[in-house]
């Protein structure tokens, strides 16, 4: 079945440095993923879009210029945590559908730790 | 617009007993309902899914899934719990034909737990 992978799985950076996660379709070509955001013991809440070739779409209240996201290639697709703070830590979830109408795979989440 | 209610953030059942998690939803358009599970520092694996067809969805791990048009409801049961059920559980819609291709809109989430 279609698999999504997320790189890494935890992270733990200091205030001020800009972590990246990747997100790769392993098995099928993605022109859309999603990224989405998880507190503690809260759901997921979608952050962007991330479309292949062109300008992620950034849900409302989300800093653009804060999570950067690069869709380079159609298996590939990175969200960057620019200048990192404390209230960045959460856990962060990709994931990608085979086509459209179908349900979404998602990567297994990376765990970011700002000290 | 589209929102997932999922009444009860814990639900605790003993090993063989039935499961009931409930979700109710809101949608503008005709909706697709989906059931996720989530391990501990986990992304979430699809359980099922409901895409206009057949009202009762059979999933994976023995659940199933029934959509009520009238109750706008998409409950998850599954007839004997096992240990390894125990997760948490998110249901899960998204407005088909909409704009918002693939932007689901999560529930709360329901803890599950499994007693022995």
């Amino acid at each position: 079945g279609a698999v999504v992978s997320q790189h890494p799985s935890w992270v733990i950076c200091k205030s001020g440095t800009s972590v990246k996660i990747e997100c790769r379709s392993l098995d099928f070509q993605a022109t859309t993923m999603f990224w989405y955001r998880q507190f503690p013991k809260q759901s997921l809440m979608l952050m962007a879009t991330s479309n292949e070739g062109s300008k992620a779409t950034y849900e409302q209240g989300v800093e653009k210029d804060k999570f950067l996201i690069n869709h380079a290639s159609l298996t590939l697709s990175t969200l960057t945590v620019t200048s990192a703070h404390p209230e960045d830590s959460s856990f962060y979830i990709c994931s990608a559908s085979l086509f459209y109408n179908s349900p979404l795979h998602f990567g297994n989440g990376t765990r970011l730790t700002v000290t | 617009a589209q929102s997932v209610t999922q009444l009860g953030s814990h639900v605790s059942v003993s090993e063989g007993a039935l499961v009931l998690l409930r979700c109710n939803y809101s949608s503008s358009v005709p909706p697709y309902l989906f059931w996720y599970v989530q391990y501990p520092n986990q992304g979430l694996q699809l359980l099922l899914k409901y895409t206009s067809a057949a009202t009762l969805v059979k999933g994976i791990n023995g659940f199933e899934a029934e959509f009520k048009k009238s109750e706008t409801s998409f409950h998850l049961t599954k007839p004997s719990a096992h240990m390894s059920d125990a997760a948490e559980y998110f249901c899960a819609v998204w407005g088909a034909g909409g704009t918002s291709y693939g932007k689901l809109t999560f529930g709360q989430g329901t803890i599950l737990t499994v007693h022995p």
